[in-house]
């Protein structure tokens, strides 16, 4: 079992709609959990960073932890087309110094 | 604000030859990275450098050297390069070892 799976997609909504994207992960020891949105030719960009179970809301975007399934979800409200890009969670331990582990990504695409 | 800068951003080479990428940050980051982005292979750690004087390997180290040259600056150099190490190369780098990372838009190597 990988130790982050994410669903590769792509995954097609119109404007406006509300997005779910999720990353299972296997190891118990993952504390710190990130997002990261990476448009085509570009390097990713970090969207949000949470080390709690629960909800972490920025603007229309909430991330959501759940360590007792070991599920994150990144929820997008209000779609738009710029949203289109691929979508990466990436997660790491909390014991010393470790790295991060990234998901393979989800493409999105929001058509207009 | 430059952020994470790689050069070049594109290269041809030829089996065999060598190579250095370079990547500078302008964040005062202590820690950086490099990765390297495949299809369906997601991000990959291949160096990275906790901070200034040390580097260790990641997941995919071989073939690749690397060398933190100050604070801001973390080459990374193909001493004999393989078609299997076409990829896109994605330098990053973070405040701490265990904060978030910040990208480059990298750099595309074909090696013929």
């Amino acid at each position: 079992q990988k130790e982050v799976e994410q669903d590769p997609g792509p995954l097609s909504v119109p404007e406006g709609a509300i997005v779910s994207l999720n990353c299972t992960y296997s190891n118990s020891a993952f504390q710190y959990f990130m997002w990261y949105r990476q448009y085509s030719r570009k390097g990713p960009e970090l969207l949000m960073y949470t080390y709690s179970s629960g909800n972490k809301e920025d603007g229309r975007f909430t991330a959501q932890v759940d360590k007792s399934s070991k599920y994150i979800s990144l929820f997008i409200r209000d779609s738009q087309p710029s949203d289109s890009a691929t979508y990466l969670c990436a997660i790491r331990a909390n014991s010393g110094y470790s790295t991060l582990t990234f998901g393979k990504g989800t493409m999105l695409l929001v058509s207009p | 604000n430059a952020g994470v800068t790689q050069t070049p951003k594109f290269q041809v080479l030829k089996t065999g030859q060598s190579m250095t990428l370079q990547c500078a940050q302008d964040m005062n980051h202590n820690s950086m990275y490099w990765y390297r982005q495949d299809p369906g292979m997601g991000l990959r750690l291949i160096y990275y450098s906790a901070s200034e004087g040390t580097t260790d390997k990641g997941e995919v180290p071989n073939g690749y050297n690397v060398s933190r040259l100050n604070k801001r600056e973390f080459s990374l150099r193909l001493e004999s390069a393989a078609p299997s190490q076409t990829s896109v190369y994605f330098c990053a780098s973070s405040e701490g070892a265990n904060q978030p990372q910040h990208f480059g838009d990298g750099t595309r190597l074909s090696i013929l």
